[in-house]
């Protein structure tokens, strides 16, 4: 199975300022059709996940251009431009790459 | 609007049967992989189970597979997860997700656009 590791657990920013959440794999995300199946997602406190970013770096439809993602093959960032009030929650990244489907441990992000 | 909506959830003894079932609306639902993940109270998100557009490529995670079944009826634009022998451990809120992408070989290849509300399931005694 392919292994998500996230760190750091939990991260408290003040508004206004960036953030950047870290995950890697312990195989390749990579595919021979070029993408990168390495997806993130956030659960809103008392919600279900949400899509933001999929594919290694597309925006999810409806998401601020303040969240973006970058990495490759087992190293990935999703970050966080300008942190506001309503980015609070848990955020996870997956692999899609292989069966089974796995998950990050997840980041807590707080506002201060 | 894509709407995914599950239901079935509930208190089950150890041991027992619950079947979940998934309602979609929205989209072309015969097009999409539809997949389920489930999340125990306080932790992470598991994957559980996925199913192909046309059921053709099913997978499951190690923990469920042999007592849990995925299925879908295209014809009525739902899903289905039968749960046997519960245990404990399967306490946890279960989603159903839609799954743009593609299946290849023995694996499929997408991320997860839709969730619905997620229904409870508690296996105790």
């Amino acid at each position: 199975d392919i292994v998500m590791t996230q760190t750091p657990l939990s991260l408290s920013v003040t508004p206004g300022q960036p953030a950047s959440i870290s995950c890697k794999s312990n195989q390749s995300l990579l595919h021979i059709d070029g993408k990168t199946y390495l997806h993130w997602y956030l659960q809103k406190p008392g919600q279900s996940p949400q899509l933001l970013i999929y594919d290694l770096s597309s925006r999810f439809s409806g998401v601020p251009d303040r969240f973006s993602g970058s990495g490759s093959g087992t190293d990935f960032t999703l970050k966080i431009s300008r942190v506001e009030a309503d980015d609070v929650g848990v955020y996870y990244c997956m692999q899609g790459r292989q069966f089974p489907i796995t998950f990050g441990g997840g980041t807590k992000v707080e506002i201060k | 609007e894509v709407q995914v909506v599950e239901s079935g959830g509930g208190l089950v003894n150890p041991g027992g049967s619950l079947r979940l079932s998934c309602a979609a609306s929205g989209f072309s639902f015969s097009s999409y992989s539809i997949n389920w993940v489930r999340q125990a109270p306080g932790k992470g998100l598991e994957w559980v189970s996925a199913i192909s557009s046309t059921s053709r490529h099913i997978s499951y995670a190690g923990s469920v597979r042999g007592r849990f079944t995925i299925s879908r009826d295209n014809a009525k634009n739902a899903l289905y997860l039968q749960m046997n022998g519960l245990r404990a451990e399967d306490t946890a809120v279960y989603y159903c997700a839609r799954a743009p992408g593609y299946c290849g070989g023995p694996n499929c290849y997408y991320s997860f656009d839709y969730w619905g509300q997620g229904t409870l399931v508690t296996v105790s005694s």
